[in-house]
């Protein structure tokens, strides 16, 4: 157990919609990681947060957003969903923002039907 | 700019043999870089980390891996396979300044091991 917690394991839904997963990272952790995963984009890094401020953007689309809250929880909100958005999203935390050492959740499975 | 390579997208090895994957990455600074383990179904669990110490570096689970410079190259090892060791296994590069942006995954090497 990693002590990295993301909700809800499984999620389906239709185009369109929007969903929003939720990671808490481990205690005392102050830097959460969003991560997508899928067969033919392996994992992509999405964006980054370092106490409460956003760090470090990647690959993430205009639709989808996140922050990152005073308790250090985070929130990854994914609107006007398509089919390729269909993924594993991973939430990874670390004690600071400048190691590769990284904690990951268990993720939270994403279907667009 | 930095990047990393893992040369094998599938390996396979009978129970009780070496495992060798392959990870080759590129870096214009001093790189530190580690070995991430996804057994099916979980997250990505930290099997070893390289930051500039030791060459050899020991992980967890018997798996260690070696870093050369001159081949520019951080192969994972294990001297016996074990059915449990079967999962994708990511080489990871970081260097430069600190930006999770920075953190490049490789496209991960699947270990099959057979009975």
């Amino acid at each position: 157990d990693s002590g990295v917690t993301q909700t809800p394991k499984h999620l389906i839904t239709a185009t369109g919609q929007r969903v929003t997963l939720r990671c808490s990272p481990r205690s005392g952790d102050l830097s959460v990681y969003w991560y997508q995963q899928s067969l033919d984009q392996g994992l992509q890094f999405l964006i980054q947060y370092y106490n409460g401020e956003e760090r470090a953007k990647g690959n993430i689309l205009e639709r989808f957003s996140a922050q990152q809250f005073p308790d250090l929880h985070s929130e990854l909100n994914l609107s006007s969903l398509e089919l390729g958005d269909s993924a594993l999203y991973f939430c990874a935390s670390s004690l600071q923002g400048d190691t590769g050492e990284l904690f990951f959740g268990e993720g939270s499975r994403l279907t667009v039907l | 700019a930095q990047s990393v390579t893992q040369l094998d997208s599938h390996v396979s090895v009978s129970e009780g043999t070496p495992v060798l994957l392959r990870c080759n990455y590129s870096s214009s600074y001093s790189p530190s870089l580690f070995w991430y383990v996804q057994h099916p179904n979980k997250g990505l669990q930290l099997l070893l980390k390289y930051t500039s110490a030791a060459t050899l570096v020991k992980g967890i689970n018997g798996f260690e891996a070696e870093f050369k410079k001159s081949e520019t190259s951080f192969h994972l090892t294990k001297p016996s396979a074990h059915m449990s060791d079967a999962a994708e296994y990511f080489c990871v590069v970081m260097g430069g300044y600190s930006s999770a942006s920075k953190i490049i995954f490789g496209s991960g090497t699947r270990l099959s091991i057979r009975p």
